[in-house]
């Protein structure tokens, strides 16, 4: 089975700290991806990446960065986090989202 | 706006009857169509994916695809109550439909599966 791993289930971060969620494939999948989901909201896209070092912004980017230096690792930056970050994110590749990690930015 | 609009429900089917999930998207240009079922407090799994406008059955579940009317469906026959989720339509929104993992996702529809 593909397996898509995040880093941490949980976290919780203070208001303008830099974050790193950190997301691992263990397939050669050349896509791999970022949503964030909340209620009413349903998932959004943040960041989308082809391949090495491809990135593409999704609907909501604004407040994200993205890094992806080698094929099976994908990682979302926070800049400078803040409250209305606060969700549940999600990576994955092609079809296979990962376990999530729910972060709470008080 | 690229949108996908299902029924939020909750819909309540008896144990062992048919559930039908709707779901209408905006973009023509969609090539492929995917039904994903989410449990609370998990993350999506993909449970059928469909190309083609017809039908395509996999095991109890049904996804049917029509293009034209811009619909796209999910039938569980035999409701358990293990099916008892939220069911995310999502629709690839690459023109080539090629970028898999490149969404638009509806909001999804709660399923409660009652013994």
């Amino acid at each position: 089975d593909v397996k898509v791993t995040q880093s941490s289930r949980y976290l919780v971060k203070r208001t303008g700290e830099k974050v790193f969620l950190e997301c691992v494939q263990d397939m050669d999948h050349e896509n791999m991806f970022w949503y964030r989901q909340d209620p009413g909201l349903g998932l959004r896209l943040i960041y989308f990446s082809y391949d090495v070092k491809m990135k593409e912004k999704g609907d909501i980017p604004e407040g994200y960065s993205v890094s992806r230096e080698k094929k099976e690792r994908f990682s979302l930056i926070l800049e400078s986090a803040s409250t209305n970050q606060t969700s549940m994110y999600l990576c994955g590749n092609g079809y296979t989202f990962g376990s999530g990690t729910r972060l709470t930015v008080v | 706006q690229k949108e996908v609009e299902q029924n939020s429900g909750p819909l309540s089917v008896p144990e062992g009857a048919i559930a039908s999930l709707n779901c209408t998207y905006s973009d023509r240009v969609s090539q492929s169509f995917f039904w994903y079922r989410q449990y609370s407090g998990k993350s999506p799994e993909l449970i059928m994916s469909i190309y083609s406008n017809g039908d395509k059955e996999d095991g109890r579940f049904t996804a049917q695809l029509n293009k034209a009317s811009q619909y796209v469906s999910l039938l569980i026959r035999d409701s358990q109550p293990s099916d008892s989720a939220t069911y995310l339509c999502a629709v690839n929104i690459s023109p080539l439909g090629d970028s898999w993992g490149k969404f638009q996702f509806g909001a999804g529809t709660q399923v409660v599966v009652t013994p």
